[in-house]
Protein backbone atom coordinates (compact mmCIF):
# COMPACT_ATOMS: atom_id res chain seq x y z
CA UNK A 1 0.00 0.00 0.00
CA UNK A 2 1.26 3.51 -1.21
CA UNK A 3 1.50 5.50 2.23
CA UNK A 4 3.74 8.28 3.87
CA UNK A 5 4.42 7.19 6.95
CA UNK A 6 5.16 9.59 10.33
CA UNK A 7 6.24 8.84 13.70
CA UNK A 8 5.62 9.18 16.57
CA UNK A 9 2.16 10.23 15.95
CA UNK A 10 2.09 12.01 19.88
CA UNK A 11 5.29 13.42 21.32
CA UNK A 12 5.83 15.15 24.66
CA UNK A 13 9.22 16.56 25.28
CA UNK A 14 11.02 18.91 27.53
CA UNK A 15 12.80 22.07 26.50
CA UNK A 16 16.63 21.36 24.92
CA UNK A 17 16.16 17.78 25.22
CA UNK A 18 16.84 16.49 20.96
CA UNK A 19 14.30 14.81 19.10
CA UNK A 20 13.66 13.26 15.59
CA UNK A 21 10.50 12.82 14.09
CA UNK A 22 10.68 10.67 11.40
CA UNK A 23 9.27 10.12 7.92
CA UNK A 24 9.04 7.18 5.31
CA UNK A 25 7.24 6.67 1.47
CA UNK A 26 7.56 3.54 -0.44
CA UNK A 27 6.09 5.52 -3.60
CA UNK A 28 9.72 6.49 -5.15
CA UNK A 29 8.39 10.33 -4.70
CA UNK A 30 11.62 12.54 -5.28
CA UNK A 31 9.96 15.39 -3.18
CA UNK A 32 9.77 15.26 0.27
CA UNK A 33 8.86 18.32 2.67
CA UNK A 34 8.16 19.20 6.21
CA UNK A 35 5.29 21.50 7.13
CA UNK A 36 4.04 22.95 10.51
CA UNK A 37 0.10 24.08 11.28
CA UNK A 38 -0.28 26.27 14.00
CA UNK A 39 -4.16 27.57 14.69
CA UNK A 40 -4.96 30.69 11.91
CA UNK A 41 -1.49 30.53 10.32
CA UNK A 42 -2.18 27.26 7.63
CA UNK A 43 0.34 24.87 6.76
CA UNK A 44 4.15 26.42 6.55
CA UNK A 45 6.57 25.02 4.83
CA UNK A 46 9.97 24.47 7.66
CA UNK A 47 12.52 22.35 4.67
CA UNK A 48 12.04 20.37 1.87
CA UNK A 49 13.81 18.18 -0.18
CA UNK A 50 14.07 17.87 -4.37
CA UNK A 51 15.90 14.36 -4.01
CA UNK A 52 18.56 12.61 -2.19
CA UNK A 53 21.32 14.43 -0.69
CA UNK A 54 19.30 18.03 -1.98
CA UNK A 55 17.66 19.97 0.54
CA UNK A 56 16.59 23.59 0.90
CA UNK A 57 14.62 25.98 3.85
CA UNK A 58 11.23 26.87 3.58
CA UNK A 59 9.45 29.89 5.27
CA UNK A 60 10.01 28.44 8.77
CA UNK A 61 13.54 26.83 9.22
CA UNK A 62 14.75 28.62 12.56
CA UNK A 63 15.24 25.43 15.58
CA UNK A 64 15.33 22.66 12.95
CA UNK A 65 17.22 20.33 10.49
CA UNK A 66 16.74 17.65 8.29
CA UNK A 67 18.79 15.14 6.09
CA UNK A 68 18.06 12.85 2.87
CA UNK A 69 20.55 10.34 2.79
CA UNK A 70 18.06 7.80 1.22
CA UNK A 71 15.42 8.75 -1.31
CA UNK A 72 12.57 7.05 0.79
CA UNK A 73 13.48 9.01 4.39
CA UNK A 74 13.02 12.57 5.37
CA UNK A 75 13.90 12.93 9.15
CA UNK A 76 12.89 16.07 11.27
CA UNK A 77 15.60 17.03 13.53
CA UNK A 78 14.95 19.05 16.74
CA UNK A 79 18.36 19.68 17.98
CA UNK A 80 17.09 21.86 21.11
CA UNK A 81 13.31 22.27 20.91
CA UNK A 82 11.31 25.04 22.60
CA UNK A 83 7.89 25.86 23.52
CA UNK A 84 7.12 27.70 20.65
CA UNK A 85 7.99 24.83 18.94
CA UNK A 86 5.05 22.87 19.97
CA UNK A 87 2.72 22.49 16.55
CA UNK A 88 1.43 19.78 14.42
CA UNK A 89 4.21 18.96 12.05
CA UNK A 90 3.19 17.21 8.67
CA UNK A 91 5.80 15.54 6.41
CA UNK A 92 4.71 15.49 2.52
CA UNK A 93 5.76 13.90 -1.03
CA UNK A 94 5.31 14.46 -4.04
CA UNK A 95 6.93 12.55 -7.29
CA UNK A 96 8.09 15.87 -8.04
CA UNK A 97 8.05 19.23 -7.55
CA UNK A 98 10.23 20.09 -10.37
CA UNK A 99 6.47 19.77 -12.46
CA UNK A 100 3.56 20.83 -10.28
CA UNK A 101 1.07 18.65 -11.93
CA UNK A 102 0.95 16.25 -8.86
CA UNK A 103 -0.45 15.97 -5.70
CA UNK A 104 1.23 16.27 -2.40
CA UNK A 105 0.77 12.94 -0.14
CA UNK A 106 0.49 13.39 3.29
CA UNK A 107 1.75 11.90 6.56
CA UNK A 108 -1.11 11.66 9.53
CA UNK A 109 1.15 13.84 11.48
CA UNK A 110 2.98 14.73 14.43
CA UNK A 111 1.65 16.52 17.37
CA UNK A 112 4.72 17.58 19.34
CA UNK A 113 4.38 19.41 22.73
CA UNK A 114 7.37 21.03 24.35
CA UNK A 115 7.04 21.96 27.87
CA UNK B 1 4.66 34.70 -0.87
CA UNK B 2 1.17 33.20 0.84
CA UNK B 3 -2.21 33.52 -1.47
CA UNK B 4 -5.10 34.70 0.46
CA UNK B 5 -8.15 32.49 0.72
CA UNK B 6 -11.66 33.90 1.72
CA UNK B 7 -14.08 33.34 3.15
CA UNK B 8 -12.10 32.31 6.15
CA UNK B 9 -15.41 30.46 7.93
CA UNK B 10 -18.42 29.50 6.58
CA UNK B 11 -21.65 27.46 7.30
CA UNK B 12 -23.74 25.89 5.50
CA UNK B 13 -26.90 23.45 5.49
CA UNK B 14 -27.18 20.37 3.75
CA UNK B 15 -27.62 20.83 -0.23
CA UNK B 16 -26.43 24.53 0.11
CA UNK B 17 -23.78 25.80 -2.47
CA UNK B 18 -19.88 27.09 -1.30
CA UNK B 19 -17.49 28.97 -3.29
CA UNK B 20 -14.33 29.35 -1.67
CA UNK B 21 -11.61 31.90 -3.52
CA UNK B 22 -7.80 31.74 -3.53
CA UNK B 23 -5.67 34.49 -4.45
CA UNK B 24 -2.68 35.52 -5.56
CA UNK B 25 -0.37 38.27 -5.86
CA UNK B 26 1.96 36.83 -7.73
CA UNK B 27 1.57 35.18 -11.74
CA UNK B 28 0.33 31.24 -11.01
CA UNK B 29 1.60 27.85 -13.01
CA UNK B 30 -0.62 25.78 -10.72
CA UNK B 31 -2.97 25.77 -7.78
CA UNK B 32 -3.76 22.45 -5.97
CA UNK B 33 -6.74 22.01 -3.28
CA UNK B 34 -6.84 20.02 -0.62
CA UNK B 35 -8.97 19.03 2.38
CA UNK B 36 -8.70 18.19 5.98
CA UNK B 37 -11.07 17.28 8.20
CA UNK B 38 -10.74 17.77 12.09
CA UNK B 39 -7.57 15.29 13.60
CA UNK B 40 -5.93 14.09 9.77
CA UNK B 41 -4.18 15.37 7.60
CA UNK B 42 -5.12 17.06 4.33
CA UNK B 43 -5.81 15.03 1.29
CA UNK B 44 -5.43 16.22 -2.26
CA UNK B 45 -8.67 17.06 -4.05
CA UNK B 46 -7.67 18.48 -7.39
CA UNK B 47 -4.85 20.10 -9.41
CA UNK B 48 -5.62 22.98 -11.85
CA UNK B 49 -2.81 24.41 -14.37
CA UNK B 50 -2.49 27.35 -16.05
CA UNK B 51 -4.57 27.61 -18.87
CA UNK B 52 -7.76 28.37 -17.29
CA UNK B 53 -9.32 24.50 -17.08
CA UNK B 54 -12.30 23.81 -15.36
CA UNK B 55 -12.07 20.71 -13.20
CA UNK B 56 -14.58 18.35 -11.69
CA UNK B 57 -14.33 15.60 -8.28
CA UNK B 58 -17.46 14.22 -7.77
CA UNK B 59 -19.61 17.73 -6.93
CA UNK B 60 -16.62 19.66 -6.36
CA UNK B 61 -15.10 21.88 -8.93
CA UNK B 62 -12.69 24.37 -9.06
CA UNK B 63 -11.42 26.52 -12.07
CA UNK B 64 -8.66 29.14 -12.73
CA UNK B 65 -8.37 32.28 -13.74
CA UNK B 66 -4.91 33.18 -15.34
CA UNK B 67 -5.70 36.99 -15.30
CA UNK B 68 -6.85 37.68 -12.50
CA UNK B 69 -4.34 35.09 -10.91
CA UNK B 70 -7.34 33.51 -8.97
CA UNK B 71 -9.22 30.10 -8.39
CA UNK B 72 -12.78 29.04 -7.05
CA UNK B 73 -13.19 25.96 -5.51
CA UNK B 74 -17.52 25.08 -5.45
CA UNK B 75 -19.17 22.67 -3.63
CA UNK B 76 -22.57 22.22 -4.85
CA UNK B 77 -25.29 20.40 -3.04
CA UNK B 78 -23.30 20.12 -0.06
CA UNK B 79 -23.08 16.83 2.08
CA UNK B 80 -22.28 16.57 5.75
CA UNK B 81 -19.11 14.85 4.87
CA UNK B 82 -17.82 17.99 3.11
CA UNK B 83 -17.08 19.65 6.70
CA UNK B 84 -13.02 20.45 7.11
CA UNK B 85 -11.03 22.98 6.34
CA UNK B 86 -9.89 23.36 2.92
CA UNK B 87 -6.88 24.85 1.62
CA UNK B 88 -5.30 25.94 -1.50
CA UNK B 89 -1.57 25.79 -2.43
CA UNK B 90 -0.07 27.76 -5.10
CA UNK B 91 3.01 27.51 -7.60
CA UNK B 92 4.56 30.57 -9.63
CA UNK B 93 6.33 28.88 -12.31
CA UNK B 94 7.11 25.77 -13.45
CA UNK B 95 10.76 24.03 -12.32
CA UNK B 96 11.91 23.31 -8.29
CA UNK B 97 8.75 25.68 -6.84
CA UNK B 98 6.83 24.09 -3.67
CA UNK B 99 3.42 24.67 -3.07
CA UNK B 100 2.99 27.88 -0.32
CA UNK B 101 -0.54 26.94 0.91
CA UNK B 102 -2.71 29.69 2.28
CA UNK B 103 -4.47 29.94 6.00
CA UNK B 104 -7.41 27.83 5.07
CA UNK B 105 -11.34 28.11 4.73
CA UNK B 106 -13.35 26.05 7.75
CA UNK B 107 -16.47 24.82 6.41
CA UNK B 108 -19.02 23.21 8.52
CA UNK B 109 -22.16 21.81 6.99
CA UNK B 110 -24.80 21.20 9.50
CA UNK B 111 -27.99 18.74 9.04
Amino acid sequence: EAQVTQNPRYLITVTGKKLTVTCSQNMNHEYMSWYRQDPGLGLRQIYYSMNVEVTDKGDVPEGYKVSRKEKRNFPLILESPSPNQTSLYFCATSLSAGLPNYGYTFGSGTRLTVV
Amino acid sequence: QQPVQSPQAVILREGEDAVINCSSSKALYSVHWYRQKHGEAPVFLMILLKGGEQKGHDKISASFNEKKQQSSLYLTASQLSYSGTYFCGTAGRVGNTPLVFGKGTRLSVIA
